[in-house]
């Protein structure tokens, strides 16, 4: 098994509608991340969190929530689905303040606003 | 954390030697130089960090001059399996989050 994991792998929603993606973890890290990536474009970061009771916004959190419901657990939220929210998006994870060669990311969610 | 600068794409043949430079003018005394790769349709993974000087190991070096304001990956004897984006990133060792720029996409060709 992937030590990260995420659901679903593909994705097609409709416009305004409600969308959980969730990651889940076998590594044990306490820091979870979620990042988008759109076509040529770099990963840029939407939302991270350090442990179950920490949530933070990254670059590009408008029209995002996220909930981290166990060490393991942490699931991006799209409360009205638009089609510039059609991308990539990666589940990451790390140890606590980790040198940068301490990242795991998942396979990744292929998600289409239609 | 210090912006980074690379080139958009490159494109090589089987079994040459592939350098990627990097720009990182305003790097900081405590940055690391880290590079990371992502294939097509996967999450990016490590594939070697430093910070100063030159660090090698199974997949690729890293040169870095004595100002550290620049740095090159090289990838020794390119298959097609290393066709890929590669990632730059500068920052301190321990830091909270990996901010990354568009990369440089290595297409290799037969």
């Amino acid at each position: 098994d992937a030590d990260v994991t995420q659901t679903p792998r593909n994705r097609i929603t409709k416009t305004g509608k409600r969308i959980m993606l969730e990651c889940s973890q076998t590594k044990g890290h306490d820091r979870m991340y979620w990042y988008r990536q759109d076509p040529g474009l770099g990963l840029r970061l939407i939302y991270y969190s350090f442990d179950v009771k920490d949530i933070n916004k990254g670059e590009i959190s408008d029209g995002y929530s996220v909930s981290r419901q166990a060490q393991a657990k942490f699931s991006l939220s799209l409360e009205s689905a638009i089609p510039n929210q059609t991308a990539l998006y990666f589940c990451a994870t790390s140890e606590s303040s980790t040198a940068f060669y301490g990242y795991t990311f998942g396979s990744g969610t292929r998600l289409t606003v239609v | 954390l210090a912006k980074t600068t690379q080139p958009i794409s490159m494109d090589s043949y089987e079994g040459q030697e592939v350098n990627i430079t990097c720009s990182h003018n305003n790097i900081a005394t405590n940055d690391y130089i880290t590079w990371y790769q992502q294939f097509p349709s996967q999450g990016p993974r490590f594939i070697i960090q430093g910070y100063k000087t030159k660090v090698t190991n199974e997949v690729a070096s890293l040169f870095i001059p004595a100002d550290r304001k620049s740095s090159t990956l090289s990838l020794p004897r390119v298959s097609l399996s290393d066709t890929a984006v590669y990632y730059c990133l500068v920052g301190p060792s321990g830091t909270d989050k990996l901010i990354f720029g568009t990369g440089t996409r290595l297409q290799v060709f037969p």
